[in-house]
């Protein structure tokens, strides 16, 4: 089954304490990224994959890292969590990054930092 | 600053009603404006997109209304479905942008009563 996986899917932590949730696709998409999900913000960029070892920032990096050294994995990275990264996090794929390629999510990453 | 303005914020509906939520834009580039669907605990999915070509799209029970000159484009749920209930997001995005970087909309919560 075509699908982008993520884990964990809940998560709390303290204040500090480096995390990494990871995202995993089986459909050979060269394009990844990761959003956040805010009340009444709807979704956010936070960075974004063109392909392995090709990556940029998106709207709101600010506190995150991220890395792509295989073309199926775009983990991220908290270095140091703070309460305002307590959010809904989203991966999502696609074929490439011309937009009109359709865009397939993970099920989602609740963070809780304490 | 939201590059795509969604309203209204949530919806009420009576099965067999018709759902309306708007989207305005600024960004007069944009060129692409689809519709995610997204259900508790699961991650958006794409419903319907359109392009600037055409002023409407129909899938289904659903129709995508556009209007170039006023830049805004609205999302209609016909013969509207306890199965609706769920929060859609419009988003947009431009071609001329390589990385394909997409604004979503705030998101409005749809529910459908029996």
């Amino acid at each position: 089954e075509a699908q982008v996986t993520q884990n964990p899917r809940y998560l709390i932590t303290v204040t500090g304490k480096k995390l990494t949730v990871t995202c995993s696709q089986n459909m050979n998409h060269e394009y990844m990224s990761w959003y956040r999900q805010d009340p009444g913000l709807g979704l956010r960029q936070i960075y974004y994959s063109m392909n392995v070892e090709v990556t940029d920032k998106g709207d709101v990096p600010e506190g995150y890292k991220v890395s792509r050294k295989e073309k199926r994995n775009f983990p991220l990275i908290l270095e140091s969590p703070s309460p305002n990264q307590t959010s809904l996090y989203f991966c999502a794929s696609r074929v490439s990054g011309i937009s009109y390629n359709e865009q397939f999510f993970g099920p989602g990453t609740r963070l809780t930092v304490l | 600053q939201q590059q795509v303005k969604q309203s209204p914020q949530s919806l009420i509906v009576q099965k067999g009603g018709i759902s309306i939520i708007n989207c305005a834009y600024e960004n007069t580039a944009f060129d692409y404006f689809p519709w995610y669907q997204q259900f508790p605990g699961k991650g958006p999915a794409l419903l319907i997109a359109i392009r600037p070509d055409v002023s409407e799209k129909k899938e289904g029970r659903f129709t995508i209304s556009f209007n170039k000159s006023a830049k805004q484009f609205s999302l209609h749920i016909m013969d509207s479905q306890p199965g609706d209930s769920a929060t859609y997001f419009c988003a947009a995005s431009s071609s001329t942008d390589s990385w394909g970087k997409f604004q979503f909309g705030a998101g409005t919560q749809v529910v459908v009563t029996p």
